[in-house]
């Protein structure tokens, strides 16, 4: 009930193209829908996040879109730079006094 | 503004050895997490407390004991170390939850147990 996954592990992608990266959870009293971006020996840093009253939400080159019905969100980075490379972290709460529940990651490799 | 401040950055431990991981924050954050990063699984929460005197466990709290006496501080000790605790730890803390406002994470404790 508490499980964020998130695919895919590893992805390549060129400069310039468009990165995307997939999460599904299955608690649907989760409303809570951040994603962290992690550079090597850092720790992770909200990146942006998304409440389930709207279907897309974009700050930059980096938009969520989120499908309650199918309880899926996905990150789409738009033309990628080599340094957006980095480790992507979906996850999930409950709004009021709840943890965040973490995705496995993924690692993002931007080739120049 | 330092943020989440994490010391030591690396230590290597023997087994059965124990040790106190310190995390100290200074935003008035009334949240602290304690989270383990292993490759491929994401980051898992060990422990957490919604204020000084408060703790609780998390999804991994076998081998690990926490304290929050004060708003700043939350100690992660560790007794009797064992290889399984080879990881990286994390220390985060938030306003009220995981709200508008996000975690603040600190860089990081890099374990190995031999």
């Amino acid at each position: 009930q508490q499980q964020v996954k998130q695919s895919p592990q590893s992805l390549i992608v060129q400069k310039g193209g468009i990165s995307i990266i997939n999460c599904a959870y299955e608690n649907t009293a989760f409303d809570y829908f951040p994603w962290y971006q992690q550079f090597p020996g850092k720790g992770p840093a909200l990146l942006i996040a998304i409440r389930p009253d709207v279907s897309e939400k974009k700050e930059g080159r980096f938009t969520i879109s989120f499908n309650k019905s199918a309880k899926q969100f996905s990150l789409h980075i738009m033309d990628s730079q080599p340094g957006d490379s980095a480790t992507y972290f979906c996850a999930a709460s409950m709004m009021v006094g709840s943890r965040l529940t973490f995705g496995e990651g993924t690692q993002l490799t931007v080739n120049p | 503004n330092a943020g989440v401040t994490q010391t030591p950055k690396f230590r290597i431990l023997k087994i059965g050895q124990s040790m106190t991981l310190q995390c100290t924050q200074d935003m008035n954050h009334n949240y602290m997490y304690w989270y383990r990063q292993d490759p491929g699984m994401g980051l898992k929460l060990i422990y957490y407390s919604v204020g000084a005197g408060i703790t609780d466990k998390g999804e991994v709290p076998n081998g690990y004991n926490v304290s929050r006496s004060t708003t700043e501080d939350f100690p992660l000790r560790l007794e009797l170390a064992a290889p399984s605790q080879t990881s990286v730890y994390f220390c985060a803390s938030s306003y009220t939850g995981a709200t508008n406002y996000g975690y603040t994470f600190g860089s990081g404790t890099r374990l190995t147990v031999v």
